[in-house]
């Protein structure tokens, strides 16, 4: 199985700040990974696809890199409504899919 | 527009079953590979059983293994979850989702709590 480690598991930060996020695959998975926002009470909404590919409507503040085990979610500026928790995802052996543990992102 | 409605969830005593539904609309259901992904309270989001579009192929995670069993009824553009022998650890709100497709879609989920 795939394993995926994400670092930080929470992060305080300021409107303005610019954060990365890490994930860390236990496998190389290509560039098969994509970003996720979630907000309490939603579902996830994808941010990015095949590592960086910025998914329609996103805000360009977000980026994605990296390819083969290790990855990063970059936020350039960070806004008022970016605080929120985020998770990467591999298929890279889909459909037996892996979420990193996910990464608290609070206002400080 | 596109939606994913799930149904079913609720309270149930550990060793209880539990049938879960998710109807689509808005898109090309049959066509559509989907899966079924849960959150237990505070935690992280865990894949939980995947379908093909057909049907023909399924796949779950260990931890529900022998308990789940995932269907389909493209004729009714519904994806099911059939949960036996539920334990205190499957409480999580469970998500239908194609996941992996441009655009992915997600439902709202519905809420499962496993307790006596």
């Amino acid at each position: 199985d795939i394993q995926m480690t994400q670092s930080p598991s929470s992060l305080s930060a300021s409107v303005g700040d610019r954060v990365t996020i890490t994930c860390r695959a236990s496998q190389g998975i290509r560039n098969d990974l994509g970003w996720y926002q979630q907000k309490p009470g939603k579902a996830p909404k994808r941010l990015i696809y095949a590592a960086s590919s910025l998914q329609s409507g996103v805000p360009s503040r977000f980026s994605g890199s990296g390819s083969g085990t290790e990855f990063t979610l970059t936020i350039s500026s960070l806004q008022p409504e970016d605080f929120a928790t985020y998770y990467c995802l591999q298929h890279n052996s889909y459909p037996l899919i892996t979420f990193g543990q996910g990464t608290r992102l609070e206002i400080k | 527009e596109v939606q994913l409605v799930e149904s079913g969830g609720g309270l149930v005593q550990p060793g209880g079953s539990l049938r879960l539904s998710c109807a689509a609309s808005g898109f090309t259901f049959s066509s559509y590979e989907m899966n079924w992904v849960r959150q237990a309270p505070g935690k992280g989001l865990e894949w939980v059983s995947y379908i093909s579009s057909s049907g023909s192929t399924i796949y779950y995670a260990d931890s529900v293994k022998g308990r789940f069993t995932i269907s389909r009824d493209n004729a009714k553009n519904s994806l099911y979850l059939q949960m036996n022998s539920l334990r205190a650890e499957d409480t999580a709100v469970y998500y239908c989702a194609s996941v992996t497709t441009n655009p992915d879609y997600w439902g709202q989920g519905t809420l499962v709590t496993v307790s006596s």
